[in-house]
């Protein structure tokens, strides 16, 4: 089965801080892996996906993620932290092949930004 | 275009009651999955459909059930509520098909069973 491991439950940083939120994967096979990003009382708001086009990924507003297969990693990067970027992010994966339309979800990093 | 829509926003049941749950997906979309968020369990996969056939489910008890309708809106079931159904239910929709397509969320269905 799919596991997805987000590093940290919570992260905190400053304004204009560097922020950045670990995701690894489990699989053999480099699954589809995105980011999304929820809001309270939100459903989930897509960030960034990859699918195999490009290592670097980038995404809305201003994130971007890099794909390292020798570390099974997906992280997600923001240059210079808003206030308005605190929320919680998940991880995903879908795996390639049958189980198209599934998404295996990390438990979440609540990112806190501080003035 | 509009995004996706789930009625209703909130809902509370008693237990051993059954609760329907609405979605409708953007324009154009023909898969739709359904998951449960709590804050116990994360979010977790319960069933998907893509053209109102159910291509695959997760490990949730036959309580839950769902289905899509030829304009690809969908619904999911719980039948004989349990207190542990408690949670937010999200719904998201994609193009479908045979490739990883973007799959984008409604706001939530928060059901609460008392």
């Amino acid at each position: 089965a799919q596991s997805v491991t987000q590093l940290g439950s919570h992260v905190s940083v400053s304004e204009g801080a560097l922020v950045l939120l670990r995701c690894n994967y489990s699989s053999s096979v480099p699954p589809y892996l995105f980011w999304y990003v929820q809001y309270p009382n939100q459903g989930l708001q897509l960030l960034l996906k990859y699918t195999s086009a490009a290592t670097l990924v980038k995404g809305i507003n201003g994130f971007e993620a890099e794909f390292k297969k020798s570390e099974t990693s997906f992280h997600l990067t923001k240059p210079s932290a808003h206030m308005s970027d605190a929320a919680e992010y998940f991880c995903a994966v879908e795996p390639r092949g049958s189980t198209l339309g599934r998404l295996y979800f990390g438990r979440g990093t609540q990112l806190t930004v501080w003035p | 275009k509009a995004g996706v829509t789930q009625t209703p926003r909130y809902l509370i049941k008693t237990r051993g009651q059954q609760v329907t749950l609405s979605c409708s997906p953007i324009s154009g979309h023909r898969s739709v999955s359904w998951y449960q968020q709590t804050p116990g369990q994360g979010l977790q996969f319960l069933f998907e459909y893509f053209s109102e056939t159910q291509r695959n489910k997760g490990n949730f008890p036959g309580r839950f059930s769902g289905r899509q309708f030829s304009n690809s809106r969908s619904e999911m079931n719980v039948s004989t509520l349990e207190l542990g159904d408690s949670a937010l239910y999200l719904c998201a929709s994609s193009l479908g098909g045979t490739e990883a397509y973007e799959q984008y969320f409604g706001p939530g269905t928060r059901l609460t069973v008392t």
